[in-house]
């Protein structure tokens, strides 16, 4: 059974980075799927922030691609969200998950517990 | 304001049918991408509970139902039970953003 656990600081300060990772078991990110952050921020509704591939190619959503780096470490069977210069409204729960893209359309199965992170001076 | 429009809040009875609508427009649902829900008990991460507009991934009880038209999409919840109360999103892809978008949720109250 595949599981995901997101980590890192609950707490950025505006302007700065913040930095996730998430662990998978149960499966090998290499064989395949698609690998994604989602976030639920406070009084909203769901957001894609951006998914990769097993080969490193991502895709990211439009409005966050210039501050957006996500990517992937085999060797530990993690993959990262980095996302630059933040701001109070990126304050939310941050969920990774393992992503089901058939034909083209893609859904998420398997999903983190979700980490909260603030951003506050 | 998300791209895709659900209804705030919807309530039922236990034992009642609700449904949740999800409206989009030409470049997401009406473009023909498909449309995926999501359950999302209190204090928990989201579940997949409807996969490519009618489809439910194992373990869901075939109380809930998917389908899709035209430019809109539907979950619909039959034998309501209280367990059921949790927040319910959908979700397609829209090409004119280049994004999957998500709807901004549904919260549904077992009176």
């Amino acid at each position: 059974q595949v599981q995901l656990q997101e980590s890192g600081p609950g707490l950025v300060k505006p302007s700065e980075t913040l930095s996730l990772t998430c662990a998978v078991s149960g499966y090998s990110i290499s064989s395949g799927y698609y690998w994604g952050w989602i976030r639920l921020a406070p009084g909203k509704g769901l957001e894609w922030i951006g998914s990769l591939y097993r080969s490193g190619t991502t895709y990211y959503n439009p409005s966050l691609k210039s501050r957006v780096t996500i990517s992937v470490d085999t060797s530990k069977n993690q993959f990262s969200l980095k996302l630059t210069s933040v701001t109070a409204a990126d304050t939310a729960v941050y969920y990774c998950a393992r992503v089901t893209c058939s034909s083209g359309s893609c859904y998420s199965e398997h999903w983190g517990q979700g980490t909260l992170v603030t951003v506050s001076s | 304001q998300s791209v895709l429009t659900q209804p705030p809040s919807v309530s039922g009875a236990p034992g009642q049918r609700v449904t949740i609508s999800c409206t989009g427009s030409s470049s997401n649902i009406g473009a023909g991408y498909d449309v995926h829900w999501y359950q999302q008990l209190p204090g928990t991460a989201p579940k997949l509970l409807i996969y490519v507009n009618s489809n439910r991934p194992s373990g869901v009880p075939d109380r809930f139902s998917g389908s899709k038209s035209g430019t809109s999409a539907s979950l619909a919840i039959t034998g309501l039970q209280a367990e059921d109360e949790a927040d319910y999103y959908c979700q397609s892809y829209d090409s004119s953003l280049s994004a999957w978008v998500f709807g901004g949720g549904t919260k549904l109250t077992v009176l």
